[in-house]
């Protein structure tokens, strides 16, 4: 089954961290570029960070920029993203999502999301 | 950042209705201009991409339009499944990637 997986959510306090990942399976995992894509519950869709196929090339949301690593390991058909810094306006469903083959930057594949709440 | 204002914000509608969404950008985003639908409690799903090309699996009653600064997404016939609410993101060389605000299409 074509899907992706995320993990790594939960409760953590300003200023703190977290590691999400993003487990995909059903297709060639190497030959597609990520994203990360978050929604505050409730409200619109914000696209956080994407990588290339490889993981040597990073995009990076202007709000999440210093902050926010994104990194691939296509040995293990995982995608990953290492948050710092956290801060509440970060509280949001995190969704993996999938590239088109030919327009990478369009997502056809999206997980179910994790949800990570920032709070003291 | 290239901002993308949809309206209208809430789509009053019947089934069978057509319905006629927009999508303007704050700069030219050439053709590249994508459509989500996304229904409570799911991920968003990758409706139109290049302002008119239909994604995989995606009913023809779903239609894209626009160039530029001005899009719109089409719904010819609603039918039930169809109301939701509908996101534009754009995904050309200006970085980083954005969506728009979303438009709810709800039962009249």
């Amino acid at each position: 089954e074509v899907q992706l997986l995320e993990s790594g959510g939960g409760l953590v306090q300003p200023g703190g961290s977290l590691g999400l990942s993003c487990a995909a399976s059903g297709f060639t995992f190497r030959s597609f570029a990520m994203s990360w894509v978050r929604q505050t519950p409730g409200k619109g869709l914000e696209w956080v960070s994407g990588t290339d196929t490889s993981g040597a090339t990073t995009y990076y949301a202007d709000s999440v920029m210093d902050r926010f690593t994104i990194s691939r390991d296509n040995s293990k058909n995982t995608l990953y993203l290492q948050i710092n810094s956290l801060r509440a306006e970060d509280t949001a469903i995190y969704y993996c999502a999938k590239g088109l083959l030919f327009s990478s930057w369009y997502f056809d594949l999206w997980g179910r999301g994790t949800l990570v709440t920032v709070s003291s | 950042e290239i901002v993308l204002t949809q309206s209208p914000a809430t789509l009053s509608l019947s089934p069978g209705e057509r319905a006629t969404l927009s999508c303007r950008a704050s700069q030219s985003v050439n053709s590249y201009l994508g459509w989500y639908q996304q229904k409570p409690g799911q991920a968003p799903r990758l409706l139109i991409y290049d302002a008119s090309k239909r994604a995989t699996g995606i009913p023809a009653r779903f239609s894209g339009s626009g160039s530029g600064t001005d899009f719109t997404l089409t719904i010819s016939r609603l039918e039930p499944e169809d109301f939701a609410v509908y996101y534009c993101q754009h995904r050309g060389s200006n970085w980083p990637l954005t969506f728009g605000g979303g438009t709810k299409v709800e039962i009249k």
